[in-house]
């Protein structure tokens, strides 16, 4: 039972280029999260998903796209990456027990754009 | 607006010393909150989370935290802090959503 994975764990983008970073979950968990991190910000929701094909916008969601096609796996995509968009960026997923969406985090990517 | 305040940035204990992390929230209704850790350079580990019920919630390593409604507050304790505890904390609500509203965190530096 591996919980959440990312990839990659490191990556460096010049302005302009595209990527996409890939979460996985093995706990059959409905509801999945890409946050991002900054110094002295917190973590801030980029996109959600509350199922396979679904998803939402969260706080900060310009600049990125996501897409849910495997209940499993949960895509974020940087069309045209900024200097702006370097961070670490966080996956999680939960799953509603009681009402309280616990949520299980990865290890997180760390993006640099230059 | 749904939001969770962690008002020190910085935290500095002396290891064996009691622990106290505070964390205001703002919520319309009782909120479902949670503290995380985050080691350096690792992904976020819940250490407790609080629902209903009792106040004073147990967590995992040694953590408590009491939730009072009359001050808005969820603070994180521990009676003694050992070295192993340096780490980013996190304090959370849950929002009208299915999503955590996080606070900015609080960095614990724990010194012999």
């Amino acid at each position: 039972n591996a919980g959440v994975t990312q990839t990659p764990k490191f990556r460096v983008l010049k302005t302009g280029q595209s990527m996409t970073l890939l979460c996985a979950q093995d706990m059959n968990h409905e509801y999945m999260y890409w946050y991002r991190q900054d110094p002295g910000m917190g973590l801030r929701l980029i996109h959600y998903s509350v199922g396979e094909g679904t998803t939402a916008k969260g706080e900060v969601p310009d600049g990125y796209n996501v897409s849910r096609l495997k209940k499993q796996n949960f895509l974020l995509g940087l069309e045209s990456a900024a200097p702006s968009q370097t961070s670490v960026y966080f996956c999680a997923s939960s799953f509603p027990l009681q009402g309280i969406y616990e949520q299980y985090f990865g290890p997180g990517t760390r993006l640099t754009v230059t | 607006a749904q939001s969770v305040t962690q008002p020190d940035i910085h935290i500095t204990v002396s290891e064996g010393a009691s622990l106290e992390l505070r964390c205001n929230y703002s919520y319309g209704a009782t909120p479902y909150l949670f503290w995380y850790v985050q080691s350096p350079g690792q992904g976020l580990q819940l250490l407790l989370k609080y629902f209903s019920g009792d106040t004073l919630v147990q967590g995992i390593k040694g953590f408590e935290a009491e939730f009072k409604r009359s001050q808005s507050s969820f603070n994180l304790r521990k009676p003694s802090v050992h070295w192993s505890d340096a780490a980013e904390y996190f304090c959370a609500g849950q929002n009208s959503g299915y999503a955590l509203n996080f606070g900015k965190g609080t960095s614990l530096l724990v010194t012999p």
